[in-house]
């Protein structure tokens, strides 16, 4: 079946710094999701990728999706303690009906 | 987005019996599913709950163990049966309103099995 691997594990950094989280698919996607859950909380939708090499923002946080739809990665800015919590990508399967989650970046912010 | 009310939030269960989790929308969608989420760890798709028919499993998930019912658009359950301490888990339902769209999500039930 369909696998997406996501790196770091997890991440600590401290209040201010960048932050990157990185996905991986063996097979050319047609979109990428990414999901964030805050600790106790659960999966809350960000935002959808489409396009080879689209870049969206929102605030401090930028997606990339790679040339090839085989990549894709979460970046965030200057990092708060609010961000703190478990970044999730999660790929379509080819038909488009079910997600596959990567394993999570759970970050962790020092105030 | 949809209003997604699932419950009961948590429970905590003695090994053998089974507990039903429901999942009410406030509007019709065309896909539910159901996902665990072991302690630490990332979603795995449980089923998808289908409207007047069976649910279709994914692998490792059989119907015995996990029944599903979704008897309209807007609701649906699903049972653990005979529980034992790795049924241990947050369970949640999602919906999503088209084929490639994004999926939200209930908040949850934490379940927890002595």
């Amino acid at each position: 079946g369909q696998q997406v691997m996501q790196i770091p594990q997890y991440q600590h950094v401290q209040e201010g710094e960048d932050f990157t989280t990185y996905c991986n698919s063996s097979t050319t996607l047609s979109n990428i999701q990414w999901y964030k859950q805050r600790p106790g909380g659960h999966p809350v939708f960000l935002i959808q990728l489409v396009k080879s090499g689209e870049v969206k923002k929102q605030k401090r946080l930028t997606f990339q999706f790679g040339e090839a739809k085989k990549n894709s990665s979460l970046h965030i800015t200057a990092t708060q303690t609010t961000d703190v919590g478990t970044y999730f990508c999660a790929a379509p399967n080819n038909a488009g009906n079910m997600l596959t989650f990567g394993g999570g970046t759970r970050l962790m912010v020092k105030p | 987005s949809a209003v997604i009310s699932q419950k009961p939030s948590r429970d905590i269960c003695q090994r053998g019996t089974s507990l039903t989790i429901q999942c009410q929308v406030d509007s019709q969608v065309t896909m539910m599913f159901w996902y665990r989420q072991q302690p630490g760890q990332s979603l795995t798709l449980i089923a998808t709950a289908n409207q007047g028919s069976e649910a279709t499993y994914e692998s490792g998930f059989v119907i015995d163990k996990f029944p599903i019912s979704r008897p309209n658009l807007t609701f649906s359950t699903l049972t653990v049966s005979n529980m034992s301490p790795e049924d241990s888990s947050i369970y949640l339902c999602s919906v999503k309103g088209d084929r490639e769209g994004p999926q939200h999500f209930g908040d949850g039930t934490r379940l927890s099995i002595l």
